[in-house]
């Protein structure tokens, strides 16, 4: 039962285009959402979050968008960098706890 | 300062064995987590401690895993009669308070194979 799916396993963009990284759940319950980025052989480190309450939060080149109704979110990066290509993973997490639910991740590659 | 770290790296045994795992938190961090990952997919929830309140065990696959944190620091995740389904990354995090809102710190993983 995969309560956090992101479909696309991989993405491949120009540097300097925007990427969009997709993950849809299932649980209403969910009320806090985060996106993660791993390198190869190091642990994935926080890049973003949101709350429930809100529909949109910005971080210089990163902003995750949430579509409550739809139970939607969306990372854009605006513009990719080479840097940026890793492996992304959505979580969510339901209200009073701190255990992070995973998405099975999406590969991005930003192609100089 | 110093992150999470975990040890072994890397550690292969044999199908029956026993495993030990160790995570080491940032100093200060009064909730750890652990994780894995096996291959194509994306991080499984374990076990999480939260300060002195009992842990939640709730993702624990089986009665084979346990795991444990010695006075509020290390934590040591135990595997017993391993199986090759038990393959995978095991990545630890910790995070300076309980709760949503605080960001957890990931360890860089024990990759675990079981032949």
């Amino acid at each position: 039962d995969q309560q956090v799916k992101q479909n696309s396993p991989s993405l491949s963009v120009q540097e300097g285009r925007i990427s969009i990284l997709n993950c849809d759940y299932t649980n209403s319950m969910f009320d806090y959402f985060l996106w993660y980025k791993k390198y190869p052989a190091e642990g994935p480190t926080f890049l973003i979050s949101i709350s429930s309450i809100k529909d949109k939060n910005e971080d210089g080149r990163f902003t995750v968008f949430l579509n409550k109704s739809a139970k939607h979110l969306s990372l854009h990066i605006v513009p990719s960098q080479p840097g940026d290509s890793a492996v992304y993973f959505c979580a969510a997490t339901p209200a009073n706890t701190g255990k992070l639910i995973f998405g099975q991740g999406t590969t991005l590659q930003v192609k100089p | 300062g110093a992150g999470v770290s975990q040890s072994p790296s890397n550690k292969v045994t044999e199908k029956g064995k026993d495993v030990e795992l160790r995570c080491d938190p940032i100093s200060g961090h009064t909730a750890l987590y652990w994780y894995r990952q096996s291959l194509g997919q994306g991080l499984e929830f374990l076990i999480y401690f939260q300060g002195n309140s009992a842990p939640d065990k709730s993702g624990l696959p089986s009665d084979r895993f346990s795991a444990e944190r010695t006075g509020g620091s290390v934590s040591t995740l135990t595997i017993q009669r391993t199986q090759q389904e038990d393959s995978a990354v095991y990545l630890c995090a910790s995070s300076l308070a309980p709760g949503v809102r605080e960001t957890q710190y990931f360890g860089p993983g024990t990759r675990l194979l079981v032949l």
